[in-house]
């Protein structure tokens, strides 16, 4: 099974900070990386899929990229409504594994 | 507008089974494949298994930790994915996602529904 290692696994940020969180797999998954965000008892929601492509109606302030074994997640300008818990998922075999998470808190 | 809504939660013995039902609304669900997603309380997102539409004959993914005791079926008919859960363990308590994969683009869940939470416990 492919595994993904995200860091931090906690970070403390405050609103307009630039943030960037990392996922590493361990081995080449090429450009099938997805992100998704979940806020406290919510469901995750879809933000970024093939590494970089924004889904649609997600601001632009997020980008991802990367390809083969690490991936970024950008965040430019954090806004309050981003403080959540971002996961990444590998999308090039199964079993589809996803990250630990990483948990965006307020400074 | 798309929406899937879970049900079925509940508490149940360690040894029990439980289905749990994933209603489908605003898209062509017959088209689709569709996934189920797990999550433990405080703990991160698992993927449980994935059903292929029609054209693929309906087959299915499943992870290690649940195959040979889950089961994904689904009922295009009614708009409607399951899970059958047999031989549950405690540590099969969490909130399970129902979650759609998009036609093209790739392998991702484009929409969640809004969970259904599974305890398992004596």
């Amino acid at each position: 099974d492919i595994q993904l290692t995200q860091s931090p696994s906690f970070l403390s940020a405050s609103v307009g900070d630039r943030v960037t969180i990392t996922c590493r797999a361990s081995q080449g998954i090429s450009s099938f990386l997805a992100w998704y965000q979940q806020e406290p008892a919510k469901a995750p929601k879809f933000l970024i899929y093939a590494a970089s492509t924004l889904q649609s109606g997600v601001p632009s302030r997020f980008s991802g990229s990367g390809s083969g074994t690490e991936f970024t997640l950008t965040i430019s300008s954090l806004q309050p409504e981003d403080f959540a818990t971002y996961y990444c998922q590998q999308l090039n075999s199964y079993p589809l594994t996803f990250g630990g998470g990483t948990k965006v808190e307020i400074k | 507008e798309v929406q899937l809504v879970e049900s079925g939660g509940n508490l149940v013995q360690p040894g029990g089974s439980l289905r749990l039902s994933c209603a489908a609304s605003g898209f062509t669900f017959s088209d689709h494949y569709m996934e189920w997603v797990r999550q433990a309380p405080g703990k991160g997102l698992e993927w449980v298994g994935l059903s292929r539409n029609k054209a693929r004959s309906y087959t299915t993914e499943y992870a290690a930790s649940v195959q040979g005791r889950f089961t994904i079926l689904r009922d295009d008919s009614k708009n409607s994915l399951y899970l059958q859960m047999n031989s549950l363990k405690t540590e099969d308590t969490a909130v399970y996602y129902c979650a759609r994969r998009p036609l093209v683009g790739g392998r991702h869940f484009d929409y969640w529904g809004q969970g259904t939470l599974v305890t398992v416990s004596s």
